[in-house]
């Protein structure tokens, strides 16, 4: 019964480079949510995501960023030509359902930009 | 739209000690309230919820904490702090029907430090 698992654990680019982070739901939920957690800042909706639907991307920055969440294997949270700004806490979160009532999060994947 | 105040970004408790993290919410419908731990390095993992039932929330490892309608509050208290509560607590609400009910909007978080 696993929970939320997402990889890599700590990601270090450079800048210009390609950052790709990835989450498995917990087996059975259809309902992926990535928020960014900046230093010293709580945690900042990006997007959220159903299988091949993208419902909400109201908190992703309008360049560079994008996500997926196929039909078949992890959601992706990809970022273009990383800058250090990007440098932040991502963390996703899966429930069955379209509601906070139900989430459980990742562990995170720490992006630095060097 | 939605907002969370945590007062206090910093909270220093001798172990033993009544732990209070306070947070105020803005919510143009009916909430739901969550409070949230953070250990270092990782993920965060749920204390509690309030759902609209019962207006003081038990949760885990001996947290609690009183939605208050009247003063928009859900302030997390722990009668005895230990060692182990040392971590950072995040406050979070979302919207409980309709509309983005699916999104969290968290408070800056409150540093716990707990002193022997």
């Amino acid at each position: 019964n696993a929970g939320v698992m997402q990889n890599p654990r700590h990601l270090v680019r450079r800048r210009g480079q390609e950052a790709r982070l990835r989450c498995s739901p917990v087996k059975g939920h259809s309902h992926v949510y990535w928020y960014r957690q900046l230093p010293e800042e709580g945690l900042k909706f990006m997007v959220y995501l159903q299988k091949e639907n993208i419902i909400d991307e109201s908190g992703m920055p309008k360049e560079r960023f994008s996500a997926e969440f196929p039909k078949e294997g992890p959601s992706i949270l990809r970022i273009q030509q990383v800058v250090r700004g990007d440098s932040a806490a991502y963390f996703c979160a899966s429930s069955p359902k379209d509601t906070s009532y139900g989430y459980t999060f990742g562990s995170g994947t720490r992006l630095t930009v060097v | 739209a939605q907002s969370v105040t945590q007062l206090g970004s910093h909270v220093s408790v001798s172990e033993g000690a009544l732990v209070l993290l306070r947070c105020n919410y803005s919510s143009s419908v009916p909430p739901y309230l969550f409070w949230y731990v953070q250990y270092p390095n990782q993920g965060l993992q749920l204390l509690l919820k309030y759902t609209s039932a019962a207006t003081l929330v038990k949760g885990i490892n001996g947290f609690e904490a009183e939605f208050k309608k009247s003063e928009t509050s859900f302030h997390l208290t722990k009668p005895s702090a230990h060692m182990s509560d040392a971590a950072e607590y995040f406050c979070a609400v979302s919207g409980n029907s309709g509309g983005s009910n699916y999104k969290l909007t968290f408070g800056k978080g409150t540093l716990l430090t707990v002193n022997p």
